[in-house]
């Protein structure tokens, strides 16, 4: 069973770039969760990726968005980088059963991006 | 909306020493309770939950950790520490009816000394 990936590990952006983060689910699972965790700090969440759709968003403005497609992976993609972007993005898996079931979120290692 | 504070930002302990790493959380409604470890350049690796039933809680590691509705806190604790558990520890929550999305707390760098 292969866990959950992201790619490009590092990145490198200048104020102004756009980015696109990538993440390859866990087998099995239908739902990619999406975090910003800024350097010492906890993870925030981005939004939620259900199915192809949104399925819950946190307070990040429209230039974050995020696709999923038919094979559940995912993309987090970022306009007009902003310094405060620079943050390690976490990419998370799980199978959704149901509104009210618990579905355990399992990380993949992150991708850290510097905007400079 | 949920908050969750991690009182201690560094807890400095000696090998085969016990531990506490304390959480308190802030919820109008009924939360699911996490205790993630990252270690250094990694992802988050879920140590515990609690979703119902019994309020201590054993996890992996040699970890337990006790939810406690009247203090609002879900404590992490180790009887016995190894230069191993060096790492960042994060208690998050979610809201049983939504339970999509994690809020964590800033985290707990625990740094176990020989």
């Amino acid at each position: 069973e292969t866990g959950v990936t992201q790619s490009p590990t590092h990145l490198i952006k200048t104020r102004g770039q756009q980015v696109t983060l990538r993440c390859s689910s866990q087998s099995g699972h239908n739902t990619v969760s999406w975090y910003q965790q800024a350097l010492g700090q906890g993870p925030q969440f981005i939004f939620q990726y259900y199915r192809e759709e949104e399925n819950g968003r946190g307070n990040f403005p429209p230039r974050f968005s995020g696709l999923q497609f038919p094979n559940y992976s995912s993309e987090l993609n970022v306009n007009a980088l902003e310094l405060d972007d620079s943050a390690l993005y976490l990419c998370a898996s799980s199978l959704s059963l149901g509104r009210l079931t618990y579905n355990e979120q399992f990380f993949g290692p992150g991708t850290r991006l510097t905007v400079l | 909306a949920q908050s969750v504070t991690q009182l201690d930002s560094q807890v400095p302990v000696f090998e085969e020493a016990p531990v506490e790493l304390r959480c308190n959380y802030s919820s109008s409604v009924s939360v699911y309770l996490f205790w993630y470890v990252q270690y250094p350049n990694q992802g988050l690796q879920l140590l515990l939950k609690y979703l119902s039933g019994s309020t201590l809680v054993k996890g992996i590691n040699g970890f337990e950790a006790e939810f406690n509705k009247s203090q609002t806190s879900f404590h992490l604790r180790k009887p016995s520490v190894h230069i191993s558990d060096t790492a960042e520890y994060f208690c998050a929550v979610s809201d049983t009816g939504s339970n999509y999305k994690l809020t964590f707390g800033k985290g707990t760098l625990l740094t176990v000394n020989p």
